[in-house]
């Protein structure tokens, strides 16, 4: 099975910088994604990291570090928009050989002017 | 960029009734697709993965006589609810991928099904 924390709530304000932070424990890592889900909606995909390392995508970077089972997504230069909850979620090799993706909980960031 | 769609986007059932989802890769052909859960404030919960022409892999706890799942085309899974209760209530999302494991997995929007 996999155990996936990340915070359950994040504030910030407009134009500041946050980092959602998340660990994980898996038998079988595949590859870890983030995602981003505004309320009553499908999942958004952000970010993708299967190597340790960072991968920046615009206002988005997201990091990795397989030996700490470690995650974190950084959003740059907050817009209001960008509140929503943030969902790590990672993939392992799973049973009878098809890969799952189990998500964390999300974390709630809320972006105050 | 890769699009899946779900039909309905929400449904109202009486108790007992069948329900069934449609979720559709629109510009890619998806080997693989997954069908999500979602309690209100609670994350994502797998429930099975499906590969075209073969039978759906449950995750342990979701029950395969009452979660009815075909895959029958590159292009179309369904979900089908039966005699559902109250307690189905919930946000079904499909999401698919187009090839290989390490492939992205792109969501479809939602469907929002309430069980009277």
């Amino acid at each position: 099975g996999q155990n996936i924390d990340q915070p359950t709530e994040m504030t910030a304000t407009e134009g500041a910088i946050v980092q959602i932070n998340c660990t994980y424990q898996t038998s079988g890592f595949n590859g870890l994604f983030w995602y981003q889900q505004h309320a009553g909606e499908a999942p958004t995909f952000l970010s993708y990291n299967v190597l340790d390392g960072l991968e920046e995508k615009g206002r988005f970077s997201s990091f990795l570090s397989r030996s700490k089972g470690y995650s974190y997504l950084l959003l740059k230069e907050l817009q209001m928009k960008d509140s929503a909850s943030y969902l790590c979620a990672v993939r392992d090799h799973g049973h009878s050989g098809y890969s799952t993706l189990t998500f964390g909980k999300g974390t709630m960031l809320l972006v105050s002017p | 960029g890769a699009v899946v769609s779900q039909h309905p986007s929400w449904v109202i059932c009486k108790s007992g009734t069948s329900v069934k989802i449609e979720c559709r890769s629109l510009d890619f052909q998806a080997t693989t697709m997954f069908w999500y859960r979602q309690f209100p404030k609670q994350s994502l919960m797998l429930m099975a993965t499906s590969n075209e022409g073969s039978k759906a892999t449950y995750e342990q706890g979701v029950e395969k006589d009452k979660f009815l799942i075909n895959h029958a085309s590159l292009t179309l899974s369904t979900l089908t609810v039966t005699s559902a209760h109250p307690e189905d209530s919930s946000f079904y999302i499909c999401s698919a991928r187009e090839g290989a494991s390490t492939d992205t997995q792109y969501f479809g929007p939602g469907t929002r099904l309430t069980v009277l």
